[in-house]
């Protein structure tokens, strides 16, 4: 069976201090895989998504960037934190083809102080 | 670019029935899918149309109108532990973006 797995679960960062958050899954081969960011009480904002090693599409221009440098490992950084970066990380994959059908990991509930 | 909208809160009471409404615009279409978060937790698939019509999944059900751009979720014997966030979503440009809605927080009393 196919599980993902995402850490850390919290975080508390100064800010201007880097980041980098790790994702992994398991049990499939060439997912397409998400980075999403939730404010509290909001959406899912889609950051990065990626459908295959290297090949990664931004949504949203801003100091974060991500890096597929295997198959299944998906990673979010950030050289230098904003307070703004604080919200709740989400990596999810989905199967390639027509299923809209994703899997999420457990999130990583960052806060920059 | 896309755009899913949803009303942001919905309240009902344990037994009734509630539906939570999806518009969406996005260039080119391959269904409309739903999710379910609850406070502090990841979201959860709930089920997915590709064609018109209602799909029904145990209390839950799901139904898609292509040619409005809409679709709602119908949930039904509301229980207190179906108090969560709900998102519609879409999958956009050649499968490989998934896009969801702004969520409705449904609020279950008893």
């Amino acid at each position: 069976s196919q599980t993902i797995h995402q850490w850390p679960a919290t975080l508390v960062q100064p800010v201007g201090s880097p980041l980098s958050l790790e994702c992994t899954v398991e049990g499939t081969s060439n997912p397409n895989l998400y980075w999403y960011r939730q404010a509290a009480g909001r959406g899912l904002q889609l950051l990065f998504y990626s459908v295959g090693i290297g090949q990664i599409s931004s949504e949203v221009p801003q100091n974060l960037s991500a890096s597929r440098p295997q198959d299944r490992q998906f990673i979010l950084s950030s050289k230098k934190l904003l307070l703004s970066d604080s919200g709740f990380y989400l990596c999810a994959w989905s199967p390639t083809g027509l299923s809209t059908e994703a899997f999420f990991g457990q999130g990583t509930r960052l806060t920059v102080v | 670019g896309q755009s899913l909208e949803q009303p942001s809160e919905v309240t009902a009471v344990e037994g009734a029935i509630v539906q939570i409404n999806c518009t969406y615009q996005t260039s080119g279409f391959y269904g409309l899918s739903w999710y379910q978060q609850h406070d502090g937790g990841a979201p959860t698939f709930l089920s997915y149309n590709a064609l018109d019509g209602l799909e029904e999944t145990g209390r839950f059900s799901s139904f898609l109108s292509r040619s409005d751009s809409y679709g709602y979720l119908l949930l039904q014997e509301l229980q207190m532990k179906d108090s969560a966030s709900y998102f519609c979503a879409v999958r956009d440009r050649g499968f490989q973006k998934l896009v969801f809605g702004t969520g409705t927080r449904l609020l279950v009393s008893p």
